[in-house]
Formats: structure tokens, sequence, C-alpha cells
């Protein structure tokens, strides 16, 4: 079965830090683009990031440019996701998926995990 | 603040049907594939129809999208109780150089 597992969600205070990571299961990391989605309680869906497999190409929301990190290790089949600064507003159930789609044009989310929840506040 | 514009809410009786606009622009919609994603209460989003008008495998065909110029529409044939949810349609923006989500729309079965 095709599965991602997020975690590292937490309680954390403003201007804090936390990583959150993405496990892959059932395929095989490699050969995908990833990206991260949010979405803030009683929200829509948010895409923030995106990296290709080779990491040669990363996207970030500029709500996110500056403070937020993505990057992968295709070896431990994992996505990862580090956030500095963190404010009241990055208060979201952020979820990691899998890209498809042959170019940006075609561009689509195909399986995508449970989603970790993040809560910035004082 | 979302690029495409979806209706808050569409609703009919079961077995009827509904259909949910996605209007866009030229930079994103109007050049780009677009996608479907249902989210079902409390569950993480799933995908419906990708490519304008392609269906995953597990996708009854009861769903199907399509699209014209800057505008993209999806419809639900034979409303089910389980199809209540919210709807994104979702694609890439060439000038913002970001994938871009609709605003949602909660399909509500009467």
């Amino acid at each position: 079965e095709v599965l991602l597992v997020e975690s590292g969600g937490d309680l954390i205070q403003p201007g804090g830090s936390l990583r959150l990571s993405c496990a892959a299961s059932g395929f095989t990391l490699y050969g995908y683009s990833m990206n991260w989605v949010r979405q803030a309680p009683g929200k829509g869906l948010e895409w923030f990031s995106y990296i290709t497999s080779s990491t040669s190409t990363i996207y970030y929301a500029d709500s996110v440019k500056g403070r937020f990190t993505i990057s992968r290790d295709n070896a431990k089949n994992s996505l990862f996701l580090q956030m500095n600064s963190l404010r009241v507003e990055d208060t979201a159930i952020y979820y990691c998926a899998r890209v498809r789609g042959s170019g940006m044009s075609y561009y689509y989310m195909d399986v995508w995990g449970k989603g970790t929840t993040v809560t910035v506040s004082s | 603040q979302s690029v495409l514009t979806q209706p808050p809410s569409v609703s009919a009786a079961p077995g009827q049907k509904v259909t949910i606009s996605c209007s866009g622009s030229s930079s994103n919609v109007g050049n780009n594939y677009v996608s479907w994603y249902q989210q079902l209460s409390g569950t993480a989003p799933k995908l419906l129809i990708y490519e304008n008008n392609n269906r995953p495998s597990g996708i009854p065909d009861r769903f199907a999208g399509s699209k014209s110029g800057t505008s993209a529409t999806l419809g639900i044939t034979g409303l089910q109780t389980g199809d209540e949810a919210d709807y994104y349609c979702g694609t890439w923006d060439s000038s913002l150089t970001a994938y871009v989500f609709g605003t949602g729309t909660k399909v509500t079965v009467l």
C-alpha cells in the first residue's frame, strides 16, 4: 500500500522552530517530486512548498519564504520541512503529498498523508 | 487570498446532480491542467480528477471534470450522502510560480 505518514507536529511558541518529517512507504520516494500543503483551522488548502526528486528545483509560497526549508533524503525515503520563526498564523494541519504530472502545467497530487498538527501559541 | 474562485456551497437531493465552478485566469486555469480534490470531514484531501478530466483508479464515473477557457467545472451525478464533503480545484500558476487551490466548495446532500 502506498502511504505517506507525517510526524513532528507540536505546540510551539511564536518565534520557535520545528522540523516535520514525512515517511513514504509502498513506493520509492526517488523519482517523485513532493510538496507540502497546509490547512489552518476552518480554512481552505494552502500549497506552500515543492521539491523535485533531485532537489534541483524548489519553490516556496511567499507566506513561508525565508522561514521554511524543504528537503528530502531519498535513501531514507523521507521528506522534511524545517520551520523557523514560527508565527501564530502558521497554526495548521500540515500535509505532505506526492506530486505527479509531466511538467508543472500538469501538476497534481495523487497521494496524501493524514497530516500532522502544528499549533503556534504562547 | 486564493486566485481561484469557487462557490462557497452547493446542495441537492440524493440522486440529483451538482456542479462546482472554478474560475481563474490565463496564468493558471487558462493555460494549465486542473485537478480536483475531495476532503471529507476530518480527513486528508483525496485526488478526484487530474489533468482536467481524468479519474484516478477507484473514482466512480459519477465524478466528471471539464475545462473551458479560464474556468473549470466538477460535476457530480447520482449524488449520495457519502459525497458530502469540501471540494477544491487546483492548478499551477505560471505567474506566481506556485500551485494554487480554489476557495473550496461545501457540498450538502439534502
